[in-house]
């Protein structure tokens, strides 16, 4: 069965910090990972997907990586800003059936400190 | 501007009470799906549907239903069968590809708060 696990849980850094967030899943069987960014209260906003045939992706100081084999994603923020202070998951989609379905990670609490 | 649309953004309830939840999307996708999240947990997932008039089972089936009728909307009924049912509701949306590698994308979702 996939799982997937977020750590740490919560993350406080000082501003201009550049910082890695972990996600790691069990079975490397996967059609694509997919970073997401989640405000207090809000719905859950796409921030970069990977699919099973890359080894990253970019967009603006968003950096996120995906190594297959070892079960492993990071998701690297250059230069942290006040405004980046949310919660990210990451979540799996698993190569089973012919299933649509995400396996989502509890996220990690971030905390950019002005 | 194309994108998900959740209502009631929040709702109380009664104990012993039906309540729908509604989900409307312009983005033209084929797929769409209603994941529950509690605090500390990560969504865990109701029912998805891939094809109108088709849909399937998730994680977290028991006391909820659902309906396809048309593309664009996947509304959620929570019944009074739901032993737990205070939570943050999210719809979302993906395309459908052969390669199975659709974005996902969600809603704002609707707070459900049982009283």
């Amino acid at each position: 069965k996939q799982e997937v696990t977020q750590i740490p849980a919560a993350l406080s850094v000082p501003e201009g910090e550049n910082l890695v967030l972990n996600c790691s899943f069990t079975d490397s069987a996967i059609y694509n990972l997919q970073w997401f960014r989640q405000d207090p209260g809000k719905g859950l906003t796409s921030l970069l997907l990977i699919q099973s045939s890359q080894r990253e992706q970019t967009s603006g100081r968003l950096n996120a990586s995906l190594d297959k084999s070892s079960g492993r994603s990071t998701l690297y923020i250059a230069a942290s800003q006040p405004g980046d202070s949310a919660t990210y998951l990451c979540a799996v989609r698993p190569k089973m059936d012919s299933s649509y379905k995400l396996i989502f990670g509890s996220g990690t609490r971030l905390l950019v400190r002005p | 501007d194309g994108g998900i649309t959740q209502s009631p953004k929040y709702l109380f309830r009664k104990e012993g009470q039906n309540v729908t939840l509604s989900c409307e999307q312009n983005l033209n996708h084929d797929a769409m799906y209603w994941y529950r999240q509690d605090p500390g947990q990560g969504l865990r997932l109701i029912y998805y549907s891939q094809i109108v008039n088709d849909f399937q089972k998730g994680d977290i089936a028991e006391g909820y239903s659902v309906s396809r009728e048309k593309k664009e909307s996947f509304p959620l009924t929570v019944t009074s069968a739901q032993k737990n049912p205070t939570a943050f509701y999210l719809c979302a949306s993906s395309r459908v590809s052969r390669q199975n590698t659709g974005e996902l994308f969600f809603g704002e979702g609707s707070r459900l708060t049982v009283l």
